[in-house]
């Protein structure tokens, strides 16, 4: 069974900082890796979706990695912003493509 | 624009009451799920659908049930059985391969 551990679980920075947030997993036989974000009482907005052939993702200051052979996708924030302050996670498809999803990081970016 | 749609955005319940949480969306996806949000907590899979008029029961199903009767709607009900259905529930669907979109979620509140 495929297990997701984010680390860290909080993280508290000042803005302006370059920040880089893991996402680990047991089972390298994936198919795709995906990003979100979810703002206090909000849905999950999907971030970045990187396929399992691909080593990474852009979009605007995020940059996503996949390393399968390790077992690790790493969400790199570029100049951070107190709007970047949210709860991020990572999901994989599993069996029957169910969503395995990992606790998240809570960042919080502080002016 | 394709999304989708979950209403009402609040609910409130009353002890005994069977209510039901709406979900459409417009992506043509075949795939849809519902999860459970609590504070501190990650998400949790109540039912999910791969295809029409077939769904299958996630980790917490009891006290819930859904249908699908339409490619585009999965609605969920929460019913008198669940003893604590305060809670955050969102929806989610996607292609076979994943790919996940969600809504902005239903705050459940029993009074």
């Amino acid at each position: 069974k495929q297990e997701v551990t984010q680390i860290p679980a909080a993280l508290s920075v000042p803005e302006g900082e370059n920040l880089v947030l893991n996402c680990s997993f047991t089972d390298s036989a994936i198919y795709n890796l995906q990003w979100f974000r979810q703002d206090p009482g909000k849905g999950l907005t999907s971030l970045l979706l990187i396929q399992s052939s691909q080593r990474e993702q852009t979009s605007g200051r995020l940059n996503a990695s996949l390393d399968k052979s390790s077992g690790r996708s790493t969400l790199y924030i570029a100049a951070s912003q107190p709007g970047d302050s949210a709860t991020y996670l990572c999901a994989i498809p599993g069996g029957s493509y169910i969503p395995t999803f990992g606790r998240g990081t809570s960042l919080i970016v502080h002016p | 624009d394709g999304g989708i749609t979950q209403s009402p955005k609040y609910l409130f319940r009353k002890e005994g009451q069977n209510v039901t949480l709406s979900c459409e969306q417009n992506l043509n996806h075949d795939a849809m799920y519902w999860y459970r949000q609590d504070p501190g907590q990650g998400l949790r899979l109540i039912y999910y659908s791969q295809i029409v008029n077939d769904f299958q029961k996630g980790d917490i199903a009891e006290g819930y049930s859904v249908s699908r009767e339409k490619k585009e709607s999965f609605p969920l009900t929460v019913t008198s059985a669940q003893k604590n259905p305060t809670a955050f529930y969102l929806c989610a669907s996607s292609r076979q391969s994943g790919d996940y979109t969600f809504g902005s979620g239903t705050r459940l509140t029993v009074v």
